[in-house]
């Protein structure tokens, strides 16, 4: 089975810190990616990555940066965390099979809250 | 861009129902649709995913199918389980002008009654 982890279930964190959050999938995947979930504006994506050190923007990149030096991790970061970041954070990862995306397979999600 | 909505926004029906939950998406410019389920406060899980070239896509008790130059998808749930209560989203992978990126759904929070 494909296994997603985050490194954290729920954060708390306090306006201007710095914030990683960190992803880890167990089977080798190419893509990674991380959106943010929250009520009345459903899921969308912040970054992601189509292999190791390759990253692109997706829709609401603005205050957000990541990191994937290697292939198994990808790590979203709040420069200067505000309370407007507060929400769930989803990582999802998926192969590419002949040039056809896989399913994507989620982790559990990070709550976090920014005081 | 892109455009994702889901029909309807919550349902609830008695055990043992079938039922068909709506997706619709602006831009049949897709490589592909995927259905998800997500249990309160959890993350996502993939029930199917259908290709740009299939029609429709089963597992067990699920059925969903795609009509790419209409923008619809369409998830099909045969007798119905209080076990199925979740929230369904449905998400396509689009390329278009603003770049590549998935687009989810708002999702449809099912509720089976026993």
């Amino acid at each position: 089975d494909v296994k997603v982890t985050q490194s954290s279930r729920y954060l708390v964190k306090r306006t201007g810190e710095k914030v990683f959050l960190e992803c880890v999938q167990d089977m080798d995947h190419e893509n990674m990616f991380w959106y943010r979930q929250d009520p009345g504006l459903g899921l969308r994506l912040i970054y992601f990555s189509y292999d190791v050190k390759m990253k692109e923007k997706g829709d609401i990149p603005e205050g957000y940066s990541v990191s994937r030096e290697k292939k198994e991790r990808f790590s979203l970061i709040l420069e200067s965390a505000s309370t407007n970041q507060t929400s769930m954070y989803l990582c999802a990862s998926r192969f590419v099979r002949d040039g056809t995306s896989e399913t994507q397979y989620f982790g559990p999600g990070t709550r976090l809250l920014v005081l | 861009k892109q455009e994702v909505t889901q029909i309807p926004a919550a349902l609830s029906v008695p055990e043992g129902e079938n039922l068909v939950l709506n997706c619709s998406f602006t831009d049949s410019a897709i490589y592909n649709l995927q259905w998800f389920r997500q249990d309160p406060g959890k993350g996502l899980t993939s029930l199917l995913l259908i290709q740009s070239s299939q029609r429709e896509q089963t597992s067990g008790r699920l059925n969903a199918s795609l009509d790419k130059s209409s923008g619809r998808s369409t998830l099909y749930i045969a007798a119905s389980q209080p076990g199925d209560s979740a929230t369904y989203l449905c998400a396509v992978d689009t390329r278009d002008n603003y770049g590549q990126n998935f687009v989810f759904g708002p999702g449809t929070r099912l509720s089976v009654l026993p």
